[in-house]
């Protein structure tokens, strides 16, 4: 079982809806959670992190967590075609180690 | 605050030779992570060092592969006698503290082995 799970997509939503991004992770005992962009050709570029069960909210992304379950989601509103890229998910596990899912590759069609 | 730096952002070398890639964390950070990326594919977790000391390379080829982190100057991840298959995305990341703080990455080092 890897660490951390996501959909590799691709996601494909039309511009002005919500696109929604999923993460599962398999330590329960993780405490630090964060996602990236990355643009094709471009290094990662952290955009939201969580630590707490609930919702954070930063302009048009939500970052949600539930620890009871084990998933993070990003949530992304009014989706515009410059959101189009690859969405990585991130853990810190209890034992310190950085993880990163494989991607979700994100397309909003204008 | 400048970002992590890397040097070069493109490098060409040919089957055999030696490729060095430079890594600047952001000032004040002592938490030095090196992650290969080949194209469609995701982050592949390389080497984690600390100033002066590897913490963890459980994802680093035994041989051919090596990385510092020195006192003074930039970390550097060297690769000898590169093959076609060392031809990848090669970013470094740095953080202020582990455990805690996320990743903040340079712009990549491309390698492309002829």
């Amino acid at each position: 079982q890897k660490e951390v799970e996501q959909n590799s997509g691709p996601l494909s939503v039309p511009e002005g809806a919500i696109a929604s991004l999923n993460c599962t992770y398999s330590d329960r005992g993780s405490q630090s959670f964060f996602w990236y962009r990355q643009y094709s050709g471009k290094s990662p570029e952290l955009i939201m992190f969580i630590y707490s069960n609930g919702d954070k909210e930063d302009g048009r992304f939500t970052a949600q967590l539930n620890k009871a379950s084990q998933y993070v989601s990003l949530l992304i509103r009014d989706s515009q075609p410059s959101d189009s890229a690859t969405y990585l998910c991130a853990v810190i596990s209890p034992g310190n180690q950085f993880y990163f899912g494989t991607g979700t590759s994100l397309t909003v069609i204008p | 605050n400048a970002g992590v730096m890397q040097n070069p952002r493109h490098l060409v070398r040919r089957r055999g030779q030696e490729a060095r890639l430079r890594c600047s964390p952001v000032k004040g950070h002592s938490h030095v992570y090196w992650y290969r990326q080949l194209p469609e594919e995701g982050l592949k977790f390389m080497v984690y060092l600390q100033k002066e000391n590897i913490i963890d390379e459980s994802g680093m080829p035994k041989e051919r592969f090596s990385a510092e982190f020195p006192k003074e100057g930039p970390s550097i991840l060297r690769i000898q006698q590169v093959v076609r298959g060392d031809s990848a995305a090669y970013f470094c990341a740095s953080s202020q503290d582990r455990g805690y703080s996320p990743l903040h990455f340079g712009n990549g080092t491309r390698l492309t082995v002829t």
